[in-house]
């Protein structure tokens, strides 16, 4: 159980056009998912919180009209990279929250690598 | 604010070697304990959690227990295998409704036959 995934896995793109990567919780019902970008041999840096039916949470530094997230289901969150450069490839990871008290794990999904030339 | 501090690698170790990893935490209130394994080019996977001070938590032969007198959760296995090898994450998350997770910087974990 609790099994999240992602799509695409990877992709790669030319500077300026816009790249969306889904994630889904395949088997349980997410209020809330994050999305994180993770660069070569580092740690997760959270970009932003998502609430299903409500606008994103973005962490300070990261520009909410260039990383557009959508939560339009409880499975279902989407990231638009809009209008990416080079600078924006990296590893995103999403992971969706199982519950809503106690100690809630959160559950990671397979991650994106996303490429733009 | 807080913060999670692990062990830097990378750690090489020879199949079958005692691990441990440390990772020390600085946390208001009382956080809950996970660590997470990211095999390479994966996503991250729970290996085991611990929510309250004394709590072990355990998984396919790791574990960690919440210290919470030295603010640790060091992680343990008493023999590893090659198919161990990956990047190990620590992570607090403080409470509160906001769920979200503090990680530690990762430590890159490589066993060789």
């Amino acid at each position: 159980g609790a099994v999240v995934s992602q799509h695409p896995s990877w992709v790669i793109c030319k500077s300026g056009t816009s790249v969306k990567i889904e994630c889904r919780s395949l088997d349980f019902q997410a209020t809330t998912m994050f999305w994180y970008r993770q660069f070569p041999k580092q740690s997760l840096m959270l970009m932003a919180t998502s609430n299903e039916g409500s606008k994103a949470t973005y962490e300070q530094g990261v520009e909410k009209d260039k990383f557009l997230i959508n939560h339009a289901s409880l499975t279902l969150s989407t990231l638009t990279v809009t209008s990416a450069h080079p600078e924006d490839s990296s590893f995103y990871i999403c992971s969706a929250l199982l519950g809503t008290s106690g100690a809630v794990p959160q559950y990671f999904g397979p991650g994106t690598r996303l490429t733009v030339t | 604010g807080d913060s999670v501090t692990q062990m830097e690698g990378p750690v090489t170790l020879s199949e079958e070697a005692f691990l441990t990893i440390n990772c020390t935490y600085t946390a208001t209130g009382y956080p809950s304990l996970f660590w997470y394994v990211q095999y390479p080019g994966e996503g991250l996977q729970l290996l085991l959690k611990a929510t309250k001070a004394d709590d072990k938590g355990s998984n396919k032969g790791f574990e960690a227990t919440y210290r919470k007198e030295t603010t640790s959760f060091h992680l343990e296995k008493g023999s590893v295998q090659v198919s161990d090898s990956a990047v190990y994450f620590c992570a607090l998350d403080s409470g509160g409704s906001n769920y979200k997770l503090t990680f530690g910087k990762g430590t890159l974990l490589t066993v060789n036959p």
